[in-house]
């Protein structure tokens, strides 16, 4: 079983502040790292497919990192809005037979207070 | 909006009976997946097609079965429903195997 974990569960922050959560995933065998934004009601949006260990993208406010030596990404948000509020997904792929499937982790939920 | 459709958007229906859900992929991709996300669970991966031969099996049960068509649409197939097969059920699709995979809007499935 493969186990990919994010942290924290659930955060709350006050508009402005700036956030950032973990996903750590299996070091082995590893080929990218997806984040993903998931608003209620809607469908889960990509964000970043990371796939270098030391790779960092940013798209607008918010940026992510990676580390595959030691299993673990970052998503920063800077400057926190409440239309940020969403759950934030990190999904794994291995190489292999397994390349096309997405091992998810439960996500972080964001909540931005005005 | 991703570019990726499923119809219905709701469906209930009640045990024993067989649905199925379509999914048309973003126009060029070759590649379509489907995930369950049930109440406590995680996004879980079921099935990969990738233009037209199934490509990777995640934890579908017997009951299900999909397949994707020469037009690359998608059909997944549920039978013999069980109360715990109540879920949204997503398709996503990418460009090729491994690269960013885009969703649909899910379907929603009640089974009373």
């Amino acid at each position: 079983i493969l186990n990919v974990e994010q942290s924290p569960q659930s955060l709350h922050v006050q508009e402005g502040d700036s956030t950032n959560f973990t996903c750590s995933f299996p070091s082995s065998n590893f080929y990218a790292l997806h984040w993903y934004r998931w608003e209620t009601a809607k469908s889960p949006e990509a964000l970043f497919v990371m796939t270098l260990n030391g790779d960092e993208k940013k798209k607008g406010r918010i940026s992510a990192t990676l580390n595959t030596k030691e299993g673990y990404s970052y998503l920063y948000i800077k400057g926190s809005q409440p239309e940020d509020s969403a759950t934030y997904l990190c999904a794994f792929t291995g190489r292999g037979s397994t390349l096309g499937r997405l091992y998810f982790g439960r996500g972080t939920q964001l909540t931005v207070w005005p | 909006d991703s570019g990726v459709t499923q119809t219905p958007k709701h469906l209930i229906t009640a045990t024993g009976q067989r649905v199925t859900l379509r999914c048309s992929p973003r126009s060029g991709d070759l590649s379509v997946y489907w995930y369950q996300q049930s109440l406590d669970q995680g996004l879980q991966f079921l099935i990969q097609y990738y233009n037209g031969e199934e490509r990777a099996k995640g934890n579908i049960l017997e009951r299900f079965s999909a397949q994707q068509f020469p037009d690359l649409h998608s059909e997944l197939n549920l039978s013999s429903l069980e109360l715990g097969d109540s879920a949204l059920y997503f398709c996503a699709s990418s460009v090729a195997t491994g690269s960013a995979q885009f969703f649909g809007p899910g379907t929603r499935l009640t089974v009373l």
